[in-house]
């Protein structure tokens, strides 16, 4: 099984920081990588698809990069919607998820 | 717009059954593939299932093969997730999630708001 690592678990930031949150891959997945967004009481929200697809309707602060076992989730001016918890996601291989990364205010 | 709404879930005790369904709307239910996926409560996400969008095709995790089986009615635009032999690591809101593609791809663009599967005695 393919294990998925986010760090940091947790991240304090304020409005209009630039936030980055790391996704690694116990093995190569090329580029089959997403992004979601949850909100407490929420379903996911996809946001990036291919590690660097954005999801249409998803707002352009939101980026990601990276190929193999090394990606990222950039949010470039944090706004106060995005407070929430961001999880990654391999589908190279069936599914599996990182643990997830809260995104709580400073 | 794309809609998936569960229904089905309780409170079961450790060795019953249940079954959740989720009703579809909004897309061509019959041309994409479905998925469940559940969340353990205050824990991460896990997928459980896939079924191709013509049914022909079907995939758990480890963890509930030979316990769950997902199925899905064209006809009526639902998908179903039969649960016996339920234990109480089992307990998760579980959600319903259509697929980018027809095979499954096991990208989720679309999700109901789950539906609170609690097993206990």
């Amino acid at each position: 099984d393919i294990q998925m690592t986010q760090s940091p678990s947790t991240l304090s930031a304020s409005v209009g920081d630039r936030v980055t949150i790391t996704c690694r891959a116990s093995q190569s997945i090329s580029s089959w990588l997403a992004w979601y967004q949850q909100k407490p009481g929420k379903a996911p929200n996809l946001l990036v698809y291919k590690a660097s697809s954005l999801e249409s309707g998803v707002p352009s602060r939101f980026s990601g990069s990276g190929s193999g076992t090394e990606f990222t989730l950039t949010i470039s001016s944090l706004q106060p919607d995005d407070f929430a918890t961001y999880y990654c996601q391999q589908y190279y291989s069936y599914s599996t998820f990182g643990q997830g990364t809260k995104v709580e205010i400073k | 717009q794309v809609q998936l709404v569960e229904s089905g879930g309780g409170v079961v005790q450790p060795g019953r059954s249940l079954r959740l369904s989720c009703a579809a709307s909004g897309f061509t239910f019959s041309s994409y593939g479905m998925h469940w996926v559940r969340q353990a409560p205050g824990k991460g996400l896990e997928w459980v299932a896939l079924i191709s969008y013509d049914g022909n095709n079907k995939y758990h995790t480890d963890s509930v093969k030979g316990r769950f089986t997902i199925s899905r009615d064209n006809s009526k635009n639902t998908l179903y997730l039969q649960m016996n032999s339920l234990r109480a690591e089992d307990t998760a809101v579980y959600y319903c999630a259509k697929d980018r593609s027809s095979g499954g791809s096991y990208l989720f663009d679309y999700w109901g708001q789950g539906t609170l599967v609690t097993v206990s005695s």
